[in-house]
Formats: C-alpha cells, sequence, structure tokens
C-alpha cells in the first residue's frame, strides 16, 4: 500500500537554528513529490515537486532534496515567520491519486 | 495572481442538514479536486475531476456525499444529511495537467464545516 510518513510530528526551534523535516514514502513507483506549506486556517500553499533522486531545489531558507526512499526540507536560519505546517505528498505512478503525510509541525520562537 | 475560490468560508450545520460547498478553480485549470482535512491530518481525496468526468472517488461516502461539475469549471460537493464525524476542512483544488500527470495543485482557503 502507498504510503507517506512525516517526522517528526512537531519541532520547535529557536531562531536561527537550522532543522530538518523528513518525509518517508513506500510507493511502486514515483511520478511527483511535492512540498506545501500550511497557515492555520488555511488552503495549503505549494513550495516544490521534485521528480527523480538527487534533485535539489531551493526557496529563500527553504531546500528540499529527494532520494529514493525520502525527502527532506532543510529550513537554515529559520525566522518566526517560518512556523506553519509543512505537508509532503507523493504522486505514485501509474495512478491518479496524491497521497499527503500528516505533516510536520513547526513553531519557531524568537 | 489567479486564486481558487471557495464558499462558505465556514458553516455551522445541525447532524442530518444538507450542506454544500461551492468551488471556483483556476481559469483553464482542467482538473479539480475536493479534498477533506481533519484536525491534525492531511489531505485526503474525496473526488477528482478531470474537466467534467469524474477520475477518482474511492475515498467519497457515496450514500451522503455528491459532487458534480457539470460545464467542467466550477464544482459543488453535497452531504446530506451531515453526520457529526463530517466536521473537517473541506479544501478545493485545481491544477493544468492531466489526471496522473504531476503538476501542482493550488488549494482554495477552504471551507470549515463544524456538525453540531
Amino acid at each position: 500500500e502507498d504510503q507517506v510518513t512525516q517526522s517528526p510530528e512537531a519541532l520547535r526551534l529557536q531562531e536561527g537554528e537550522s532543522s530538518s523535516l523528513n518525509c518517508s514514502y513506500t510507493v511502486s513507483g514515483l511520478r511527483g513529490l511535492f512540498w506545501y506549506r500550511q497557515d492555520p486556517g488555511k488552503g495549503p500553499e505549494f513550495l516544490f515537486t521534485l521528480y527523480s533522486a538527487g534533485e535539489e531545489k531551493e526557496k529563500e531558507r527553504l531546500k528540499a532534496t529527494l532520494t529514493k526512499k525520502e525527502s527532506f526540507l532543510h529550513i537554515t536560519a529559520p525566522k518566526p515567520e517560518d512556523s506553519a505546517t509543512y505537508l509532503c505528498a507523493v504522486l505514485p505512478t501509474g495512478g491518479f491519486k496524491t497521497i499527503f503525510g500528516a505533516g510536520t509541525r513547526l513553531f519557531v520562537k524568537a | 495572481e489567479a486564486e481558487v475560490a471557495q464558499s462558505p468560508r465556514y458553516k455551522i450545520t445541525e447532524k442530518s442538514q444538507a450542506v454544500a460547498f461551492w468551488c471556483d478553480p483556476i481559469s483553464g485549470h482542467a482538473t479539480l479536486y475536493w479534498y477533506r482535512q481533519i484536525l491534525g491530518q492531511g489531505p485526503e481525496l474525496l473526488v477528482q475531476f478531470q474537466d467534467e468526468s469524474v477520475v477518482d472517488d474511492s475515498q467519497l461516502p457515496k450514500d451522503r456525499f455528491s459532487a458534480e461539475r457539470l460545464k467542467g469549471v466550477d464544482s459543488t460537493l453535497k452531504i446530506q444529511p451531515a453526520e457529526l464525524g463530517d466536521s473537517a476542512m473541506y479544501l478545493c483544488a485545481s491544477s493544468t495537467g492531466t489526471s496522473g500527470s504531476p503538476e501542482t495543485q493550488y488549494f482554495g482557503p477552504g471551507t470549515r464545516l463544524l456538525v453540531l
């Protein structure tokens, strides 16, 4: 069964304290892996799409990487405004349905 | 910047009542998705349309939920009758690609449903 697992469930950081969020997936084949940011009470906001192992993408303080079994979202020198839930999702090969993980809730304290 | 529109933003109803949610995708987006998100969980796909056709509705509780996209543009999701367990955020998303292509899904602000 296709599955997406994110860890940790919650992460508390001090401003400037870099860290990484993990997304591990179990699918027969991967067409795309997506990272979204979701603020409380709002819809998810697209961050990145990764397609193949070894691929990396960056946006401001965020960098997403992909291996054959997992993806990492690295946050460098986070600020309080980076506080949000970060969702990982995968689209398996041959399927129509995008599968989301439960998300990692990030809290950045000033 | 084009956005996905949803209404209402909030809905409070009593169990056994009917509720309806509306979604207007970004213009030109052929694929439309309805997701349900329970607090603390990730979005779960309820139904996916390619133009006016249903591509996947395997997780849609068809005894009480229905969805339509008659002209291949905007869409309505209905629940009748609502149950306490239906309390959740209902998210609509749209994308340019055909179903199964790894295109970016753009989400609307969601409708927060509370069933009393």
